[in-house]
C-alpha cells in the first residue's frame, strides 16, 4: 500500500462492542495474509491468519474476511476488551515469491470502558 | 520456552556512528527475518536468513546495513555509518522450517535513535 504518512488510521469503540479493521492489499497474486496485533512496547502477535481459497476464517472472538475481488481482508473482534487496544496490521504474502510479508499501515484501535 | 529476544531495546546514537543490534531466535528455528517500523509508518522486511544463509536480502535499504547470522543462531543487523532516517523500530522474527505458512514470532523490537 501506499504510505499516507505519519497519522495511522485509528478506530475507537466502546467496551464491549464489535470492532471491524479494515486493510486494502496491495498485490492481487498475494495468496496468504495474516493479522497480527501490537500493543505499546511490544512486537506484533500473530492473531489469525487466512489462505485465498478461503473468505472467511474464525477464531476465538476474532474473525477474518478476505474479499480477493477488491483486494480487501477485514478483521473483526466480538465483545472488544480494553485489552485489545493496540495497533493491528495486515501482512500479505505471495506464492512463488520470497517468504517475506508485506505489511499494511497498521490501524489504531482504542477501546473505552 | 524463551521468545525471540532482541537487544538492546533502545539505542540513542549521533549521526555517523554505529550500531549493532542482535537477535536470539528462538531455539530451533531456522528462519530468522529482520523487520523495520520507520517513524510509525508501516512495518517493511529487510532480510530473511535460513540457517546462516541469506536467503532474501531485497529489503536491506543500502550497503550502510549489514546483517550476519553466523553459525546459524543468533543474528546481528549492524548500520555504519548511521543516518538520522535510520530511526525507528527493528524487529527480528523467527519461525521454524514449515516454510512461508508457519508462524512467526517477533521479538519486542530494538528502538534506534540517531540524532
Amino acid at each position: 500500500g501506499e504510505n499516507v504518512g505519519l497519522h495511522l488510521p485509528t478506530l475507537s469503540v466502546q467496551e464491549g462492542d464489535n470492532s471491524i479493521i479494515n486493510c486494502a492489499y496491495s498485490n492481487s497474486a498475494s495468496d496468504y495474509f495474516i493479522w497480527y496485533k501490537q500493543e505499546s512496547g511490544k512486537g506484533p502477535q500473530f492473531i489469525i491468519d487466512i489462505r485465498s481459497n478461503m473468505d472467511k476464517r474464525q477464531g476465538q472472538r476474532v474473525t477474518v474476511l478476505l474479499n480477493k475481488t477488491v483486494k480487501h481482508l477485514s478483521l473483526q473482534i466480538a465483545a472488544t476488551q480494553p485489552g485489545d487496544s493496540a495497533v493491528y496490521f495486515c501482512a500479505e504474502n505471495t506464492k512463488g515469491g520470497s517468504e517475506k510479508l508485506v505489511f499494511g499501515k497498521g490501524t489504531k484501535l482504542t477501546v473505552n470502558p | 520456552e524463551a521468545g525471540v529476544t532482541q537487544f538492546p531495546s533502545h539505542s540513542v546514537i549521533e549521526k555517523g556512528q554505529t550500531v549493532t543490534l542482535r537477535c536470539d531466535p528462538i531455539s530451533g528455528h531456522d528462519n530468522l527475518y529482520w523487520y523495520r517500523r520507520v517513524m510509525g509508518k508501516e512495518i517493511k522486511f529487510l532480510l530473511h536468513f535460513v540457517k546462516e544463509s541469506k536467503q532474501d536480502e531485497s529489503g536491506m535499504p543500502n550497503n550502510r546495513f549489514l546483517a550476519e547470522r553466523t553459525g546459524g543462531t543468533y543474528s546481528t543487523l549492524k548500520v555504519q555509518p548511521a543516518e538520522l532516517e535510520d530511526s525507528g523500530v527493528y524487529f527480528c522474527a523467527s519461525s521454524h522450517g514449515e516454510g512461508r505458512f508457519g508462524e512467526l514470532f517477533f521479538g519486542e523490537g530494538s528502538r534506534l535513535t540517531v540524532l
